[in-house]
Formats: structure tokens, C-alpha cells, sequence
């Protein structure tokens, strides 16, 4: 079966400090791969999705970046951390291909940010 | 651009009322619709789907969605809350072709025993 994982769980950094998430998926080859950000009453903000290695799409513009440097590997960035970073950042997996069953999500646990 | 919304931010229900929680996306064309649900310490799970077909979707745990197209709307029901319902609702849509969801603000529904 499928597993997803994320790393760290809970994070507080300082203020221009550098981030690194990792998020690994198992069970399944060539997933698409996304990063959401949830903040408190704003819902799941999509900040990036892979649809392969080294292939990443950015949907809100800001100082993060994402990488993915194997295919179940996607990796959230960033060099210097601001305090509207806080939040919890969920990385999400689906089935490959364009169908709609590439639109059913996997959440992994999350990761707390706390930006001070 | 793809855009939902959830008007409830917060319900609070007393167990065995019925539950209906709003949902309205805003896109012309085809859509696949969804309800993710997030129980408290746990990780946030597809509650049901619509791609095509019967606009009356059932899902886990009792819940049911209709798509009324012609409202852009894709509210979720339950006839009886139970108290293990409490969690945070969130809609979902995504335009066929786009590779990712677009979510709304989400709905805490909180059931008291």
C-alpha cells in the first residue's frame, strides 16, 4: 500500500533562517506531487505540484521554492524565512496521468511552522 | 480562475441534527468536485468525490453531496450528526485538465453530545 511521510513534524525558526520539508511517498511510481499550505480560516493554499523529476510548477508567487530531486522526493525551500511563512505546510501525493483520478489527494501528517 | 467558497467557518450542532454545510466554486466548465474532511489529530481524508454522473454523491460515514449545476453549488449533508463528526470540512474543486485542487476556507463543525 501507499505511504506518504513528512519531516519535520514541528519546526520553529527565526526569522531569515533557511527551511528544508521533505516529503517521500511509497507504494506507488511516478506520483504527482503537491505542497499545500494551510493557514487558520484560509483553507489549503496550493503552493506547488510535480508531475515528474525536476519538473515543478508554481502557483502563488513568494519565497519559497520547491524541488524534486527523485521521483517520490519533493522537497519545500526556502533561504530566508519571513514571518508570514508560518503555517502548516501538507504535502500531498495522487495517481500519474490527467484523469480524474489523478485529482484524488493523499495528505501526508504535516509540518508546523512557526516563524518567530 | 477556479475559486470556492464555504460560507459556514464555523457550525456548532447538538448530535442526531441534520447537517448541511454550503459549498459554491466558481468555473464555466467541467469540474470534478470534492469533500476532504480533517478529524482532529489526524490527517486530512477524502470524504467523497463527483466526477460525473448521479449529482447525488453518497460517501463515507453517512455523508451525502449534491452538484446542482446551475448554482455552481456542492453542499454537503448528513441527516444525523454524531459527535465523532466533529472535524473541519473543506470543499474542493478542480476544472478537468488542471493538474491540482482548489480548496475552500473550510467549515469547523463541532457536535455537542
Amino acid at each position: 500500500s501507499q505511504t506518504i511521510h513528512q519531516w519535520p513534524a514541528t519546526l520553529v525558526q527565526p526569522v531569515g533562517s533557511p527551511l528544508s520539508l521533505e516529503c517521500t511517498v511509497e507504494g506507488t511510481s511516478n506520483p504527482n506531487l503537491y505542497w499545500y499550505r494551510q493557514a487558520a480560516g484560509r483553507g489549503l493554499q496550493l503552493l506547488f505540484y510535480s508531475v515528474g523529476i525536476g519538473q515543478i510548477s508554481s502557483e502563488v508567487p513568494q519565497n519559497l521554492s520547491a524541488s524534486r530531486p527523485q521521483d517520490r522526493q519533493f522537497i519545500l525551500s526556502s533561504k530566508k524565512l519571513l514571518l508570514s511563512d508560518s503555517g502548516f505546510y501538507l504535502c500531498a501525493w495522487s495517481i500519474p496521468g490527467p484523469g480524474s483520478g489523478a485529482n484524488v489527494l493523499t495528505f501526508g501528517a504535516g509540518s508546523r511552522l512557526t516563524v518567530l | 480562475a477556479q475559486s470556492v467558497s464555504q460560507h459556514n467557518h464555523h457550525v456548532i450542532l447538538s448530535e442526531a441534527a441534520s447537517l448541511e454545510l454550503g459549498c459554491n466554486y466558481s468555473y464555466g466548465g467541467t469540474v470534478n468536485l470534492f469533500w476532504y474532511v480533517q478529524y482532529p489529530g489526524q490527517h486530512l481524508q477524502l470524504l467523497l468525490k463527483y466526477f460525473s454522473g448521479d449529482p447525488l454523491v453518497k460517501g463515507i460515514k453517512g455523508f451525502e453531496a449534491e452538484f446542482i449545476k446551475s448554482k455552481f453549488s456542492f453542499n454537503l449533508r448528513k441527516p444525523s450528526v454524531q459527535w465523532s463528526d466533529t472535524a473541519e470540512y473543506f470543499c474542493a474543486v478542480n476544472a478537468k485538465g488542471r493538474r491540482a485542487l482548489t480548496f475552500g476556507s473550510g467549515t469547523r463543525l463541532q457536535v455537542q453530545p
